[in-house]
């Protein structure tokens, strides 16, 4: 099974600042790797998939980056409603694991 | 407008069993894999088991593998998870969610609201 690891674990920013998450894969899962927002309450919602495409609906201020074991989501500036948890997801190989998230609040 | 909605949780006795049901609209649920994912509390997310949209085969997380079963009713539209032998470890939120295509490993483009579902005596 394939482990994600995600760094920072908590990211501490304000709005208007540029956030950068990173994902990293125990081994390369190509770029099949995508990423995910949710909120208190509420089910996760796709932002991006195969590293850097942009899914349905989501903003320009998301993107992402990287192929093999080394992944980024920058924001490049931070909304109120961006204030969330992160996850990462690599569908490679199954199951599809997940990272265990970063979680962005408000400094 | 896509949506998905899931019932069928609640309270179970460890070794108990329980049906959840996810009923799909605005979209027709056998032509994209569909896929059941869970969330302990406060914990991160499980892809537990997916139907591919091609082909109908069935995969399983190993944390469930043998245990649960996962079908889909075509005329209703309708994702089902048959889970047996229940855990307290599969103590969770249960979302139903549509892949963006009917390979089996496609990305999750729509989520249920969830249904939880407890395993205590």
């Amino acid at each position: 099974e394939i482990v994600l690891t995600q760094s920072p674990a908590t990211l501490s920013l304000s709005p208007g600042d540029r956030a950068t998450l990173s994902c990293r894969a125990s081994q390369s899962v190509s770029s099949y790797l995508g990423w995910y927002q949710q909120k208190p309450g509420q089910a996760p919602r796709l932002l991006i998939y195969d590293a850097s495409i942009r899914a349905t609906g989501i903003p320009a201020r998301f993107s992402g980056s990287g192929s093999g074991t080394d992944f980024t989501l920058t924001i490049s500036s931070l909304e109120p409603e961006d204030f969330a948890v992160y996850y990462c997801q690599q569908r490679n190989y199954w199951p599809g694991t997940f990272g265990p998230g970063t979680k962005v609040d408000v400094k | 407008e896509v949506q998905l909605l899931e019932s069928g949780g609640g309270l179970v006795q460890p070794g108990g069993s329980l049906r959840l049901s996810c009923a799909a609209s605005a979209f027709t649920s056998s032509g994209y894999a569909m896929s059941w994912v869970r969330q302990a509390p406060g914990k991160g997310l499980e892809w537990v088991s997916v139907i591919s949209g091609s082909d109908g085969n069935t995969y399983y997380a190993d944390s469930v593998k043998g245990r649960f079963t996962i079908s889909r009713e075509t005329s209703k539209n309708t994702l089902y998870l048959q889970m047996n032998s229940l855990r307290a470890e599969d103590t969770a939120v249960y979302y139903c969610a549509k892949g963006v295509t009917s390979w089996y490993l496609a990305p999750l483009d729509y989520w249920g609201q969830g249904a939880l579902v407890t395993v205590s005596s």
